[in-house]
C-alpha cells in the first residue's frame, strides 16, 4: 500500500481566489483520488482520475495527474469559504486491499 | 451516493468501560468495512478491517482485545473500546468500500471519544 505527500501542508487564500494542491507518490497507480474533511467530520469522496486520464473535472474542481512525474494536482477555482477542509489524495494500486491516507492540505478559504 | 451511518457522533466515558461504536451502510452491503482512528492535526490512521462473517484484520500494533471488531451483518460494523484509558481519546472513523470495490470510499460521520 501507498500513500501520497501532499503539498502544500497548509494554504490560506481569500474567498474568489484559486487553490491548488499538489500530491506526489512512489509507484505505478490504477487510480487517484481525492478526499475532502471538513474538522471533525467523515471524509467526502471529490473525484477519482484513472491512469490513463490526464486531468479530469467536476464542477469547480480540476484534478491533473502525470503518470510520468507520479504526481497530481487539485485546483479549485473561486474559492468559497466552505471549501476550508483538509484535502488528501489516495493513489491506489489495484491490489492493495485498503485506503491509505497522509496527511492531507489544510485548506482555509478567508471570507 | 452511498451512505454510511456512524454512531455516536460524540461519547464520552470514564476509565475503565467500554465504548461501543457503529457503523451502517445504510442503501448498499458491505462487505468489508475499515476503521480508522486520528488524532488532533494528523492524518487517518489504518486500524483493522473487518470483514463479514470473518474475524477482523488489525494492522500492526493495534490490539485486537482492546479494540474488537465484529461485523455481524452485510451492513453493520461495531468497534468496541474495551476498558478505555485517557490515552484511547481519539476520532474514530469508519468506511466502506463502493460496489466498484475501492474505487470509491464511503466514510461515516466519525466518533469523538473522550476519556475522563
Amino acid at each position: 500500500s501507498q500513500q501520497g505527500e501532499e503539498d502544500p501542508q497548509a494554504l490560506s487564500i481569500q474567498e474568489g481566489e484559486n487553490a491548488t494542491m499538489n500530491c506526489s507518490y512512489k509507484t505505478s497507480i490504477n487510480n487517484l483520488q481525492w478526499y475532502r474533511q471538513n474538522s471533525g467530520r467523515g471524509l467526502v469522496h471529490l473525484i477519482l482520475i484513472r491512469s490513463n486520464e490526464r486531468e479530469k473535472h467536476s464542477g469547480r474542481l480540476r484534478v491533473t495527474l502525470d503518470t510520468s512525474k507520479k504526481s497530481s494536482s487539485l485546483l479549485i477555482t473561486a474559492s468559497r469559504a466552505a471549501d476550508t477542509a483538509s484535502y488528501f489524495c489516495v493513489p491506489y494500486g489495484g491490489s492493495q486491499g485498503n485506503l491509505i491516507f497522509g496527511k492531507g492540505t489544510k485548506l482555509s478559504v478567508k471570507p | 451516493g452511498a451512505v454510511v451511518s456512524q454512531h455516536p457522533s460524540r461519547v464520552i466515558c470514564k476509565s475503565g468501560t467500554s465504548v461501543k461504536i457503529e457503523c451502517r451502510s445504510l442503501d448498499f452491503q458491505a462487505t468489508t468495512m475499515f476503521w480508522y482512528r486520528q488524532f488532533p492535526k494528523q492524518s487517518l490512521m489504518l486500524m483493522a478491517t473487518s470483514n463479514e462473517g470473518s474475524k477482523a484484520t488489525y494492522e500492526q500494533g493495534v490490539e485486537k482485545d482492546k479494540f474488537l471488531i465484529n461485523h455481524a451483518s452485510l451492513t453493520l460494523s461495531t468497534l468496541t473500546v474495551t476498558s478505555a484509558h485517557p490515552e484511547d481519546s481519539s476520532f474514530y472513523i469508519c468506511s466502506a468500500p463502493g460496489t466498484g470495490g475501492l474505487t470509491e470510499a464511503f466514510f461515516g460521520q466519525g466518533t469523538r471519544l473522550t476519556v475522563v
